[in-house]
C-alpha cells in the first residue's frame, strides 16, 4: 500500500530565506507527483505537476525534483515570502488512485 | 470560467439524517474523487471515479455513497451510517491517468 510522508509537520523561517520541504513515498511505481498550497479553509492549489520520466519541474521561485528509485521529492522555495505562509502538500498517482502525505504546515516570519 | 465548484460552503447536519454534497465540474475532466480532511490527518480518499457511471471504494468509504450519471458532476452523500462526519470535504478531477488533478474550495460539514 502505498504511503506518503512528508517532513517536517511545521516549519518557520524568517522571510527571505531558501528553503525546502520533503515527501518521500514507500512505492516507486507512480505516474507523477504533484505539489499543492492549501491555504487555511480553502482548497488546494496545483504548485508543480512532476511526471515520472521528470527530474524536476521548475515555476517561478518553486523548483520540484523527483528521484522515484529512492522514493523521494523535495520542493525548494527560493527567496521566502511571507505570502508562502501555508500548508504544502505532496501527492502521488498511479493514474487512478491519488494518495496524499500529511502536509508541511510553513511560516514565513516577516 | 473553467473550474470545480463544491457547494454548499458550510453544511450542517443532525444526526442521523442524509445529507449530499455537490460537485460540478467543467473541464471536461473524465476522473473525479472525492477526499475528507481531518486536522493533522491529512487528505483521505472516499471514493473516484474514472468514467461515467462507474465509481470505486476508496480508502474510507464506509458511511458514504456517490454516483457518477454525468461526467460533470459527483455528488457525495453522507448517511446516518458515517458515525463521525464532521470534517473538511474536497472534490477533485483530473484527465485521468498521469495528469494534472484540480480541486475545488470543499465543502465544510458540522454535525449538530
Amino acid at each position: 500500500k502505498q504511503e506518503v510522508t512528508q517532513i517536517p509537520a511545521a516549519l518557520s523561517v524568517p522571510e527571505g530565506e531558501n528553503l525546502v520541504l520533503n515527501c518521500s513515498f514507500t512505492d516507486s511505481a507512480i505516474y507523477n507527483l504533484q505539489w499543492f498550497r492549501q491555504d487555511p479553509g480553502k482548497g488546494l492549489t496545483s504548485l508543480l505537476l512532476i511526471q515520472s520520466s521528470q527530474r524536476e519541474q521548475t515555476s517561478g521561485r518553486l523548483n520540484a525534483s523527483l528521484d522515484k528509485s529512492s522514493g523521494r521529492s523535495t520542493l525548494y522555495i527560493a527567496a521566502s515570502q511571507p505570502g508562502d505562509s501555508a500548508t504544502y502538500l505532496c501527492a502521488v498517482s498511479r493514474g487512478d488512485k491519488i494518495i496524499f502525505g500529511k502536509g508541511t504546515r510553513l511560516h514565513i516570519l516577516p | 470560467d473553467g473550474g470545480i465548484t463544491q457547494s454548499p460552503k458550510y453544511l450542517f447536519r443532525k444526526e442521523g439524517q442524509n445529507v449530499t454534497l455537490s460537485c460540478e465540474q467543467n473541464l471536461n475532466h473524465d476522473a473525479m474523487y472525492w477526499y475528507r480532511q481531518d486536522p493533522g490527518q491529512g487528505l483521505r480518499l472516499i471514493y473516484y471515479s474514472q468514467i461515467v457511471n462507474d465509481f470505486q471504494k476508496g480508502d474510507i468509504a464506509e458511511g458514504y455513497s456517490v454516483s457518477r450519471e454525468k461526467k460533470e458532476s459527483f455528488p457525495l452523500t453522507v448517511t446516518s451510517a458515517q458515525k463521525n462526519p464532521t470534517a473538511f470535504y474536497l472534490c477533485a478531477s483530473s484527465m485521468g491517468g498521469n495528469t494534472e488533478a484540480f480541486f475545488g474550495q470543499g465543502t465544510r460539514l458540522t454535525v449538530v
